[in-house]
C-alpha cells in the first residue's frame, strides 16, 4: 500500500527565516510526486511535479527536490503570504488506468511578519 | 479562462436526504476525480472517470454515486447511505494517459449534515 508521511505537522517561521518541509513516501513504482498549496477553505493549488530521483524544480521562493525515499520543499526567505498548508502526494504505476493520488496529511506553515 | 468550477460552495443536508454536488471543467481534460477531505486526514479518492460513460470506485465509494454523461461534467451524489458525509469535497481533472498525471483541483464544496 502506498504511504506518504509529511513532517513537521506544523511549522512557524519568522519572515525571512528559511526552512524545509519533508515528505517521506513508500510506493511500488513512482509515477510522480506532487506538491500542492492549500489555503483555508480553498482547493489545493498545484505547485510542482517530480518523477525522477535527483530532479529539482523552483518557483519563486520555493524549491522542490526528490530522492528515492523522500522529497523536500525548501522555502527561502519566506513571506507572510507563503502561509498555507502544503500537501504532498504520490502517484504509482498501478498497471491500470487508475491515476489515484495518495496524499499526506499536510504541513501547516505559518510565517510571521 | 480555463478551470474547474464546483457548486455550491456550501451545502447543508438533512438526515435521509440525497444531495448532488456539481463539478464542471473547461480544460478539455478526459479524466475527472472526486476526493473527500476531513480534518487531520489526507485527501481520499471517492470515484474517478477516465472517459465519458465510464467510472470506477475509489477507496471510499460506499454511500456515493456518480455519472459521466458529458466530458465537462462529473456530478457526485451523496446518498442517505453515507453515514458520515460532513466533509470538504474536492473535484479534480487531468489529461488521460500522461506520465506523470498531474491533477488540478476545483475550489471545493463544504457539506454539512444538520
Amino acid at each position: 500500500e502506498d504511504q506518504v508521511t509529511q513532517s513537521p505537522e506544523a511549522l512557524r517561521l519568522q519572515e525571512g527565516e528559511s526552512s524545509s518541509l519533508n515528505c517521506s513516501y513508500t510506493v511500488s513504482g513512482l509515477r510522480g510526486l506532487f506538491w500542492y498549496r492549500q489555503d483555508p477553505g480553498k482547493g489545493p493549488e498545484f505547485l510542482f511535479t517530480l518523477y525522477s530521483a535527483g530532479e529539482e524544480k523552483e518557483k519563486e521562493r520555493l524549491k522542490a527536490t526528490l530522492t528515492k525515499k523522500e522529497s523536500f520543499l525548501h522555502i527561502t526567505a519566506p513571506k507572510p503570504e507563503d502561509s498555507a498548508t502544503y500537501l504532498c502526494a504520490v502517484q504509482a504505476f498501478s498497471g491500470g488506468s487508475n491515476y489515484k493520488l495518495t496524499f499526506g496529511k499536510g504541513t501547516l506553515l505559518t510565517v510571521n511578519p | 479562462d480555463g478551470g474547474i468550477t464546483q457548486s455550491p460552495k456550501y451545502l447543508f443536508r438533512k438526515e435521509g436526504q440525497n444531495v448532488t454536488l456539481s463539478c464542471e471543467q473547461n480544460l478539455n481534460h478526459d479524466a475527472m476525480y472526486w476526493y473527500r477531505q476531513d480534518p487531520g486526514q489526507g485527501l481520499r479518492l471517492i470515484y474517478y472517470s477516465q472517459i465519458v460513460n465510464d467510472f470506477q470506485k475509489g477507496d471510499i465509494a460506499e454511500g456515493y454515486s456518480v455519472s459521466r454523461e458529458k466530458k465537462e461534467s462529473f456530478p457526485l451524489t451523496v446518498t442517505s447511505a453515507q453515514k458520515n458525509p460532513t466533509a470538504f469535497y474536492l473535484c479534480a481533472s487531468s489529461l488521460r494517459d500522461s506520465a506523470p498525471n498531474t491533477q488540478y483541483f476545483g475550489p471545493g464544496t463544504r457539506l454539512t449534515v444538520l
